[in-house]
């Protein structure tokens, strides 16, 4: 079965550092986004992406996010310099684009900024 | 968006049957209606997705009444390895609405016990 992969699992770094967390949506979906949890919280969304610009995004997803889609198979969220509250767990997911949304989430990157 | 209300935690026996009911008073027309499970440090996963009546797939029933305000996932004969977190989701289909903010909930914690 297709699956949405995301690298790396764990990435540590430090505060104002910049990350970038890929991911390898499923081939074919046409819809993509990004939703992070923090440890013990509820998912929360932050940004879905289509045709190549950003649909939606939340009040999470502040000037120091951003998303690209470089080349036909990644997916990518950029931190430009991370806080402490950016510690979170976070989830990429795709959707195939059918009539009603179902989206494939991959397994994560564990993100700790100390 | 509808918002959801579910039971935050539910304990269960291996063997029983488990229903779960999210109520989503304020769901709209072109709203359906998925439920998601969620392991520890994984990202959630689809289980079902329905609009109206019952739905049934290899994992699941749902439940919807006539008025659509609520929804019984029905988890048959559970095991140990259902212990998870189950949200449901309540957002708009069609691909004119692409990359909907699909917002997760706290969830219900499901524990299956011996």
């Amino acid at each position: 079965e297709p699956e949405v992969t995301q690298t790396p699992s764990h990435q540590v770094t430090q505060m104002g550092q910049e990350v970038i967390l890929r991911c390898v949506p499923i081939s074919n979906h046409l819809y993509f986004y990004w939703y992070r949890q923090i440890l013990g919280q509820k998912v929360e969304f932050l940004v879905s992406f289509y045709n190549n610009e950003i649909s939606e995004k939340s009040e999470i997803f502040d000037d120091q996010f951003s998303v690209e889609r470089p080349d036909g198979s990644n997916f990518t969220l950029k931190i430009r310099s991370t806080k402490l509250e950016d510690s979170a767990m976070y989830f990429c997911a795709s959707d195939p684009g059918t009539a009603n949304e179902k989206l494939f989430f991959g397994s994560g990157t564990q993100l700790s900024v100390l | 968006l509808a918002k959801t209300t579910q039971p935050i935690s539910m304990d269960s026996y291996e063997g029983q049957e488990v229903n779960i009911t999210c109520s989503h008073n304020n769901i709209a027309t072109n709203d359906y209606i998925t439920w998601y499970q969620q392991f520890p440090s994984q990202g959630p996963r689809f289980i079902i997705q329905g609009y109206k009546t019952k739905v049934t797939n290899e994992v699941a029933s749902l439940f919807i009444p006539a008025d659509r305000k609520s929804s019984t996932l029905s988890l048959p004969r559970v095991s140990l390895s259902d212990t998870a977190v189950y949200y449901c989701l309540v957002g708009p289909s069609g691909n004119n609405n692409a990359g909907n903010m699909l917002t997760f909930g706290g969830g219900t914690r499901l524990m299956v016990k011996p």
